[in-house]
């Protein structure tokens, strides 16, 4: 069974650095793209990046290139996304999820992490 | 970049309507759609995968066509679960959704 677990909710101050992850299960992790979608509060949803887990290959939505960071350890089957110094325009519920390889796209996802950010 | 557009951005119904929801491509995107279902606080759930695929699990009531830049969501008869937010999605590249549509109870 594919599953992706998802890092417990964070509750930070503006300026502050954060850095979420995303493990995955039940399938070979380096080989399916992985996404990071946004999701503000009572808004839809955001892409902000997919990665290639197999070389780093990351793609960033130009809303969000420069400000956050989309990595991957394939030695731990987890995804990460980082910022290095939050906004309170930050504060949003972070999804990831697989895009599987039969065509079929974001079949699989997280349960998504709250992410707060007040001062 | 490829942006998506959805209508109706709200959409009220009763159950046992049939619902039509509609997404448009900026540039040609073949059947590399996808549609969502979202309650709140949950994770979207994928309904149609290549813009008419139903993805396992789903019942039949849910139907998906179009290709290049024109598709559509069917519901054939709403039913109460069915009440929610839904998400076209286009996943070649790189993924973009629409701004999505309520479904609400009339």
């Amino acid at each position: 069974e594919v599953q992706l677990v998802q890092s417990g909710a964070e509750a930070k101050k503006p300026g502050e650095s954060l850095k979420i992850s995303c493990q995955a299960s039940g399938y070979n992790f380096s080989t399916y793209w992985i996404g990071w979608v946004r999701q503000m509060p009572g808004k839809g949803l955001e892409c902000m990046g997919i990665i290639y887990p197999d070389d780093s290959e990351t793609r960033y939505s130009p809303s969000f290139q420069g400000h956050v960071t989309i990595s991957a350890d394939k030695s731990i089957n987890t995804a990460y996304l980082q910022w290095s110094s939050l906004k309170a325009s930050d504060a949003a519920i972070y999804y990831c999820a697989r895009q599987r390889g039969d065509g079929a796209g974001p079949g699989d996802w997280g349960q998504g992490t709250l992410v707060t950010v007040s001062s | 970049d490829i942006q998506m557009t959805q209508s109706p951005s709200t959409l009220s119904a009763s159950v046992g309507d049939r619902v039509t929801i509609t997404c448009r491509a900026s540039q040609n995107i073949r059947t590399w759609l996808a549609w969502f279902q979202q309650k709140p606080g949950k994770a979207p759930r994928l309904l149609i995968y290549k813009a008419s695929t139903l993805e396992t699990g789903v019942p039949s009531r849910f139907s998906g066509s179009g290709s290049g830049t024109d598709f559509t969501l069917t519901i054939t008869s709403l039913q109460p679960d069915d009440f929610a937010t839904y998400y076209c999605q286009k996943y070649n590249n790189f993924w973009t959704f629409g701004q999505g549509t309520k479904v609400e109870i009339k």
